[in-house]
């Protein structure tokens, strides 16, 4: 299986403080793709990065690869109580045709204002 | 900008009954999605569909799922004959063919009583 699994599973901080999750996986990967998830809703696109990129930002977002430890990290930076969610990784594999998804268990984030 | 959308946004069913889920695409994307996410755990991706057929599919999507995309802008996930393990969120996926980024769905609830 080439899920990915986040840690922590829940993190709590303080607004104004940073967040980073951090995600593995055990396949080849083409991509791998973040995602937000406020409770019991859909899940909003964060940001991809591909298999021969090392860091991409976006916004507040920073998010970094690993493929040699098969690590992902998604850095919030200056977080707010509104960033409040679960974010998950999710992986595309080189092996299938269609890209689909496999998403780990995701880390549950609280940001007390 | 455009968006996902799905329809109804909660199902409640029968044990037996069929249920349609339905999705209509952002206009440009030509690969289509279904996951599923059971309370409390992963997404879990039930199979793709690129050019009017299906691409790939997990060892959830049995005999019992099928997909249609009857007129060029609806997408539909059929349940013949619902279980009460096939209440769970469902969502659909879609992307175009040079992007790998996949913009879900707000979600369909489905709820086998």
């Amino acid at each position: 299986s080439q899920q990915g699994e986040e840690d922590p599973q829940a993190l709590s901080i303080q607004e104004g403080e940073n967040a980073t999750m951090n995600c593995s996986y055990k396949t080849s990967i083409n991509n791998l793709q973040w995602y937000r998830q406020n409770s019991g809703r859909g899940l909003v696109h964060l940001i991809l990065i591909r298999s021969n990129e090392r860091e991409k930002h976006s916004g507040r977002l920073r998010v970094t690869l690993d493929t040699s430890k098969k690590s992902s990290s998604l850095l919030i930076t200056a977080s707010r109580a509104a960033d409040t969610a679960s974010y998950f990784c999710a992986t595309a594999g080189t092996e299938d045709s269609s890209y689909k998804l496999i998403f780990g268990s995701g880390t549950r984030l609280l940001v007390r204002p | 900008e455009p968006e996902v959308t799905q329809t109804p946004s909660h199902q409640v069913t029968q044990m037996g009954q069929e249920v349609i889920l339905r999705c209509v695409p952002i206009s440009n994307h030509l690969y289509f999605y279904w996951y599923r996410q059971i309370l409390g755990q992963k997404v879990e991706f039930l199979v793709s569909f690129y050019n009017n057929e299906i691409s790939e599919k997990s060892e959830i999507f049995d005999d019992q799922f099928s997909v249609e995309r009857p007129d060029g802008s609806n997408f539909t996930l059929k349940i013949r004959s619902t279980k009460l393990e096939d209440s769970a969120m469902y969502f659909c996926a879609g992307r175009t063919l040079e992007d790998f980024e996949q913009y879900f769905g707000p979600g369909t609830r489905l709820t086998v009583t």
